[in-house]
């Protein structure tokens, strides 16, 4: 599995854009780069995924470098619900998702 | 929302009692899984399941059996509970190839072994 590094936790005022890093530097040509988030006392939910190209969605944008060893996942207008354990997931076909520690994200108002 | 429920969604059992959990999906998705998340650790995988009576082993399934006899309900069973077994479970589901779909998770099951 690749290994993922991502800051234990960041903080972001309301209404301003957030970008949350991850670095994946063992990732092979094939892994997708998934994102996950679990808001307090529920399960993950899904954000968005990719593979090389950039992708967008109503949740998130997914920046990917361009070495595929790192990705952003921007949040373009953070509220308070936004509030939640980030998880960057490189997934290979069709092994189970590996969940590392994430990113604890706190938004103030 | 993914049409994906646990039961129960809270238990307090005694060690050495057996106990079952139960995911229940309508989506006549292919893949189930088990995960457990403790304090200060992400989701770890317990026992996914490819297929009706297709299994295999996840990182922490030790104590620990599954069973699919329809694609709508994957079972957790703890055979004789034991404290380190007190976690909150999830369970979750996925259409097809991991790597090209979404999984979606259930609401969870928090579990207490005394």
């Amino acid at each position: 599995d690749a290994k993922t590094t991502q800051p234990n936790s960041m903080e972001s005022n309301e209404e301003e854009p957030v970008h949350l890093p991850c670095n994946h530097s063992t990732i092979s040509g094939t892994d997708y780069i998934h994102w996950y988030r679990q808001l307090p006392s529920q399960g993950p939910e899904y954000v968005i995924h990719g593979l090389t190209s950039n992708v967008n969605n109503r949740m998130a944008s997914l920046a990917i470098a361009e070495d595929r060893k790192s990705s952003t996942l921007i949040l373009h207008r953070a509220t308070l619900r936004d509030a939640a354990v980030y998880y960057c997931i490189p997934v290979s076909g069709n092994t189970p998702l590996v969940f590392g520690k994430g990113t604890r994200l706190s938004v103030i108002a | 929302d993914a049409g994906i429920t646990q039961s129960p969604r809270h238990k307090v059992t005694e060690t050495g009692t057996p106990v079952t959990l139960r995911c229940h999906q309508t989506e006549n998705h292919r893949y189930m899984y088990w995960y457990r998340q403790d304090p200060g650790h992400g989701l770890r995988l317990i026992h996914y399941s490819y297929g009706v009576k297709d299994t295999d082993k996840g990182e922490v399934s030790d104590g620990y059996s599954v069973s699919r006899s329809k694609t709508e309900d994957f079972l957790l069973t703890l055979e004789s509970a034991t404290s380190s077994q007190t976690s909150v479970y999830f369970c979750a589901i996925t259409s097809g190839q991991v790597n090209y779909n979404e999984q979606f998770f259930g609401p969870g099951t928090r579990l207490t072994v005394l």
